[in-house]
C-alpha cells in the first residue's frame, strides 16, 4: 500500500536554528497538508498546500514557517529561526482529490528544541 | 470553526468486551474520520465517512448527519486494540479549505 513517508523520525535542535522537516506524500495525490501535535494535546492543521502554492494556513503557521514542493516529490516545511514551543511531532498528510478519498498520514517526525 | 468533543477521554476494558467511543462536533462536515495513533506517535486512518455505517474487521463506525455525532464501536475486543483513537471532521467544502480538525482523542487500554 502506498507511503507517506517523513524524515527524519526524530530531530533535536538548539532554539533559534532552522529546521527543515521533509515528506514525500504518495505520488498521485494532489492536496498536502502539515499538521502538529505537542505532546499531550491534540493535532492541529498548520498548512494545506494544493497546486504549488499554500490554500490555508492556521495562526500557528506564521512568518517563521514555510512550505516548499522543489521538486514535484518532496514537500518540506522549513522553521526559520525554532522556539522551544515547535517542540512537537510534525505530521505530513496528503489527499488524492474529491470528497471521498480519505487522507493518509506519514509517521510523523518528533521535533526537539532545547 | 468547528469544535469536535470525543468522550470518554479514557477507556479501561477487559479483553473481550465490546467498546464504543463517541464523537460529536458543532457545524456541517463533508466527511468524519476515525484514526487510530500508536504509542509511537504514527497516524492510522481507520475510516472515512459522510453517511451511515462502514465496518471493517471488528471495527464499526456511524454516523448520524442530522445529530452531528459519530460512535466507533470496537466488537471483541484485544489487548493489541490498546491505543489512542480520534475523531476528526473535514470541513465542509462550502466554508473554504478542507482541512481536518481533531478531538482531543480517546485512549483506549485493553486488558488481557
Amino acid at each position: 500500500e502506498p507511503e507517506v513517508t517523513q524524515t527524519p523520525s526524530h530531530q533535536v535542535t538548539q532554539m533559534g536554528q532552522e529546521v527543515i522537516l521533509r515528506c514525500v506524500p504518495i505520488s498521485n495525490h494532489l492536496y498536502f497538508y502539515w499538521y502538529r501535535q505537542i505532546l499531550g494535546q491534540k493535532v492541529e492543521f498548520l498548512v494545506s498546500f494544493y497546486n504549488n502554492e499554500i490554500s490555508e494556513k492556521s495562526e500557528i503557521f506564521d512568518d517563521q514557517f514555510s512550505v516548499e514542493r522543489p521538486d514535484g516529490s518532496n514537500f518540506t516545511l522549513k522553521i526559520r529561526s525554532t522556539k522551544l514551543e515547535d517542540s512537537a511531532m510534525y505530521f505530513c498528510a496528503s489527499r488524492r482529490t474529491g470528497n471521498s478519498d480519505g487522507y493518509t498520514f506519514g509517521s510523523g517526525t518528533r521535533l526537539t528544541v532545547v | 470553526k468547528n469544535e469536535v468533543e470525543q468522550s470518554p477521554q479514557n477507556l479501561t476494558a477487559q479483553e473481550g468486551e465490546f467498546i464504543t467511543i463517541n464523537c460529536s462536533y458543532s457545524v456541517g462536515i463533508s466527511a468524519l474520520h476515525w484514526l487510530q495513533q500508536h504509542p509511537g506517535g504514527g497516524i492510522v486512518s481507520l475510516f472515512m465517512l459522510s453517511s451511515g455505517k462502514k465496518k471493517h474487521g471488528r471495527l464499526i463506525a456511524t454516523i448520524n448527519i442530522q445529530e452531528k455525532h459519530s460512535s466507533l464501536h470496537i466488537t471483541a475486543s484485544h489487548p493489541r486494540d490498546s491505543a489512542v483513537y480520534i475523531c476528526a471532521v473535514r470541513s465542509d467544502p462550502n466554508f473554504g479549505n478542507e482541512k481536518l480538525t481533531f478531538g482531543t482523542g480517546t485512549r483506549l487500554t485493553i486488558i488481557p
